[in-house]
């Protein structure tokens, strides 16, 4: 069925980096781009960054340029995000959300994965 | 960045009434004549979200119809007509219309 599948729990050093996944099945995965939306504890929901699954486009969050990278590998439909220099506010569910593959219409998120945690904590 | 301010951020609802959760714009979205991106997401506890609402005003497939949508600009409501036990949870609306995408803080609907 149509679904995105993430990888599990991660806990961090502050200043380590970390990489997550996203794997779709059940539909054209170079049609669609992914967004990354994290959720830190007990609070709301904040855009990270999206990937163009086609062409490898991407575009990302102020607050995370510079310490983010996202990337695709169109042969397994999976979507990774690497995130470095890790701070404690990093802490979050991370969720993969299928989106537009146009960066001009954005916020799609018709699919969303059940959510990787990172714990960033010494 | 857009600003989206919900409310009430806090909903009591006994069950079987209606409800109704506001987002304001810092900026406007767009009129009925675009395609603007609008949405509204359902999270219920432990849960994804889930897109209740695309393009301001259309239900996505298996969301009831209790469930509707409007507004335009800078103004817009989730209407929920008649409130069941499974609707509880946290409600966000999310704007993709201007760089970045930026979600409003969450309205808690409760049963009372």
């Amino acid at each position: 069925q149509v679904q995105l599948e993430q990888s599990g729990t991660e806990v961090k050093q502050p200043g380590a980096s970390v990489k997550v996944s996203c794997k779709a099945s059940g539909y054209t995965f170079s049609d669609y781009g992914i967004s990354w939306v994290r959720q830190a504890p007990g609070l709301g929901l904040e855009w990270v960054g999206w990937i163009n699954n086609k062409n490898g486009d991407t575009n990302s969050a102020r607050k995370v340029q510079g310490r983010i990278s996202l990337t695709t590998d169109t042969s397994s439909s999976t979507t990774y995000l690497e995130l470095r220099s890790l701070k404690s506010d990093d802490t979050a569910i991370y969720y993969c959300a299928r989106d537009s593959k146009s960066s001009s219409s954005l916020g799609y998120f018709d699919l969303w994965g059940r959510g990787s945690l990172v714990i960033v904590s010494s | 960045d857009v600003v989206l301010t919900q409310s009430p951020l806090s909903l009591p609802v006994t069950l079987g009434q209606p409800a109704s959760i506001s987002c304001r714009s810092s900026q406007s979205l767009g009129y009925s004549d675009r395609n603007f991106d609008f949405n509204w997401f359902q999270q219920r506890p432990g849960q994804s979200p889930r897109r209740l609402i695309y393009k301001a005003s259309n239900r996505d497939s298996g969301v009831p119809d209790r469930f509707s949508g409007s507004g335009s600009g800078t103004d817009f409501t989730l209407k929920i007509s008649r409130v069941e036990a499974d609707d509880v949870g946290i409600y966000y609306c999310m704007q993709g219309t201007h760089w970045p995408i930026t979600f409003g803080q969450g309205t808690r609907l409760e049963i009372e």
